[in-house]
């Protein structure tokens, strides 16, 4: 099967600071990627919706200047949580589409904690 | 607002019994619906896909789908202690969520 990678699978940072994930597709091309936001105990929401060489769709209440999202690459999405807060911790997955089945796939997810 | 509904549960079933999943959804149009199992600190894997009315089977999983009742089921046969997780029904692409029935399978 396809693999994703993402990382860091963990992280903790102080509050104010800058946290980047990357989810890499390792053997095929990804032309939408999907980031969630899943906190616990709750379902996946979706946060974004990029397609590679274009700007990322933001769902309603995620703040586009606060996490920051660059597909510039068919393989490589990388999500970006600027001036963390301790609300902004959660469990972070991407989910890129094959571009030649629309399959999708899962990162293995990153676990953000803002002190 | 598309809304995709599931009992929180937790679901308990003994070892060798069927666990069923149920879920709804709100979206009339919807085509596409999955099953995905979730186990703690982890991310999503897919179990089924269905988009037409019916059953469809894999192994010891039978996904159901009703369109016309909005409602789509998961069943386990033969449960084992390892099919203790979250299972989320998701609808639609982007895939829209529900809250996930936590199932676990007493031995």
């Amino acid at each position: 099967g396809a693999v994703v990678s993402q990382h860091p699978s963990r992280v903790i940072c102080k509050s104010g600071t800058s946290v980047k994930i990357e989810c890499r597709s390792l053997d095929f091309q990804a032309t939408t990627m999907f980031w969630y936001r899943q906190f616990p105990k709750q379902s996946l929401m979706l946060m974004a919706t990029s397609n590679e060489g274009s700007k990322a769709t933001y769902e309603q209440g995620v703040e586009k200047d606060k996490f920051l999202i660059n597909h510039a690459s068919l393989t490589l999405s990388t999500l970006t949580v600027t001036s963390a807060h301790p609300e902004d911790s959660s469990f972070y997955i991407c989910s890129p589409a094959s571009g030649r089945t629309g399959e999708l796939f899962f990162g293995e997810g990153s676990r953000l904690t803002v002190l | 607002q598309k809304e995709v509904e599931q009992n929180s549960g937790p679901l308990s079933v003994p070892e060798g019994a069927i666990a069923s999943l149920n879920c709804t959804y709100s979206d009339r149009v919807s085509q596409s619906f999955f099953w995905y199992r979730q186990y703690s600190g982890k991310s999503p894997e897919l179990i089924m896909s269905i988009y037409s009315n019916g059953d469809k089977e894999d192994g010891r999983f039978t996904a159901q789908l009703n369109k016309a009742s909005q409602y789509v089921s998961l069943l386990i046969r033969d449960s084992q202690p390892s099919d203790s997780a979250t299972y989320l029904c998701a609808v639609n692409t982007p895939l829209v969520f529900g809250k996930g029935t936590r199932l676990s399978v007493i031995a």
